[in-house]
């Protein structure tokens, strides 16, 4: 049975720094992992999708990293801003289900201090 | 804009009563799956539809049911209603193995 787990589960940081959060997974038999991210009272925003060939992927100042074989993944967020301010969930795609069941970890609530 | 969405955004219901929510994917989207998110934590797995048949589901009792159409819209339904069913309901459809969700629907038991 897939589990995911991520920490920290929140994490203040002041505004323009560097950030890393992680994600881990318990079986590597995954067909891609995915990053979301979650405003207070809303649905989940898409940011990056890592298949399980590849080991990372870019969108601006993101970028997701997957390395199978331990069962990591991390999302960098480069100059941070106040309005990245959300909680950040991963979840991984598989192995249960055939290949589209997704299993989430609890997720990190980030603050970016002004 | 993931082109599903759902209904209503939110409800209140009273413990004991039955609650129909309510998504529609995009055409094409064989596959439609719901997810339950409590306060504090990831969304859960409740089950998943491909053709209008359950393919999959999670760790819910048969209380938790659903229904998926032809016209790729499709129905999740809680019968006997309990706090602790207080939760965000997120329906995700799926093309290829990506997976686009909807914004949800806010489900309050009193």
């Amino acid at each position: 049975k897939q589990e995911v787990t991520q920490i920290p589960a929140a994490l203040s940081v002041p505004e323009g720094e560097n950030l890393v959060l992680n994600c881990s997974f318990t079986d590597s038999a995954i067909y891609n992992l995915q990053w979301f991210r979650q405003d207070p009272g809303k649905g989940l925003t898409s940011l990056l999708l890592i298949q399980s060939s590849q080991r990372e992927q870019t969108s601006g100042r993101l970028n997701a990293s997957l390395d199978k074989s331990s069962g990591r993944s991390t999302l960098y967020i480069a100059a941070s801003q106040p309005g990245d301010s959300a909680t950040y969930l991963c979840a991984a795609l598989g192995p249960d289900f055939g290949n589209e069941k997704l299993t989430f970890g609890t997720g990190t609530r980030l603050t970016i201090i002004p | 804009e993931t082109g599903v969405t759902q209904s209503p955004t939110h409800l209140i219901k009273t413990r004991g009563q039955q609650v129909t929510l309510r998504c529609s994917s995009q055409s094409g989207h064989n596959t439609v799956s719901w997810y339950q998110q409590a306060l504090g934590q990831g969304p859960q797995f409740i089950f998943q539809y491909y053709r209008e048949e359950e393919n999959g589901r999670g760790n819910f009792p048969p209380r938790f049911s659903g229904l998926q159409f032809p016209n790729y819209s499709s129905e999740l339904n809680v019968n006997a209603l309990e706090l602790d069913d207080s939760a965000l309901y997120l329906c995700a459809s799926s093309f290829g193995n990506t997976i686009y969700f909807g914004e949800g629907s806010w489900l309050t038991v009193v």
